[in-house]
């Protein structure tokens, strides 16, 4: 079944980066497809970004090419890095392996 | 980019009614469809996969049907636990994945 553990969020001014982690453990990030979905504040959730066991990456529109999903086989996580932040960007993050799991989430607030 | 249009956007149900959430999408998606439940502070929590896949652990009571444009999640003999968000989720399209905006459903 496994394990997925976010990390990495915070307080970020507007136009900075911030890098999130998602520990995985219990199986390979590597052989899966992942996701980042992320909710802002008392709304719904949105699809980020998708990365497939062969390194194909998608984006939702309103991230590309402001962020970048990646992962790391030796340390088994996968990665969002996000430049450019925006006050919109505000939201609880969340990694999923698949459609099955999902970890806890981490908080990203973009604000000065 | 698909668009999911879920309905209703808020229920009001009383304890053991039956209740159904429906969810359209753009284009035809298959059975390409997830339902999820979110309650407050939690993760969210998957019910259905792939429109009427049971998932291990979740109620009987939870049951999806549907395809290519069209879905239903139903939930029979509703408990006062299943007060929470229901979202749709379509991973059709490998270009773009979405999810519904979400049904709140309240337990008088």
């Amino acid at each position: 079944e496994g394990q997925l553990v976010e990390s990495g969020g915070g307080l970020v001014q507007p136009g900075g980066s911030l890098r999130l982690s998602c520990a995985a453990s219990g199986f390979t990030v590597s052989s899966n497809y992942m996701i980042w979905v992320r909710q802002a504040p008392g709304k719904g959730l949105e699809w980020v970004s998708v990365i497939y066991s062969g390194g194909s990456t998608y984006y939702a529109d309103s991230v590309k090419g402001r962020f970048t999903i990646s992962r790391d086989s030796s340390k088994n996580t996968l990665y969002l890095q996000m430049n450019s932040l925006r006050a919109e960007d505000t939201a609880m993050y969340y990694c999923a392996r698949g459609v099955e799991y999902w970890g806890q989430g981490t908080l990203v607030t973009v604000s000065s | 980019e698909i668009v999911l249009t879920q309905s209703p956007d808020f229920q009001s149900v009383t304890p053991k009614e039956k209740v159904t959430i429906t969810c359209r999408a753009s284009q035809s998606i298959g059975s390409s469809l997830h339902w999820y439940q979110q309650k407050p502070d939690q993760s969210p929590k998957l019910l259905i996969k792939y429109a009427s896949q049971s998932i291990s652990g979740v109620p009987s009571r939870f049951s999806g049907s549907g395809s290519g444009t069209d879905f239903t999640l139903t939930i029979n003999s509703l408990e006062a636990e299943d007060a929470a968000t229901y979202y749709c989720h379509q991973t059709s399209s490998s270009l773009g994945y979405s999810f519904g905006q979400g049904t709140k459903l309240e337990i008088k």
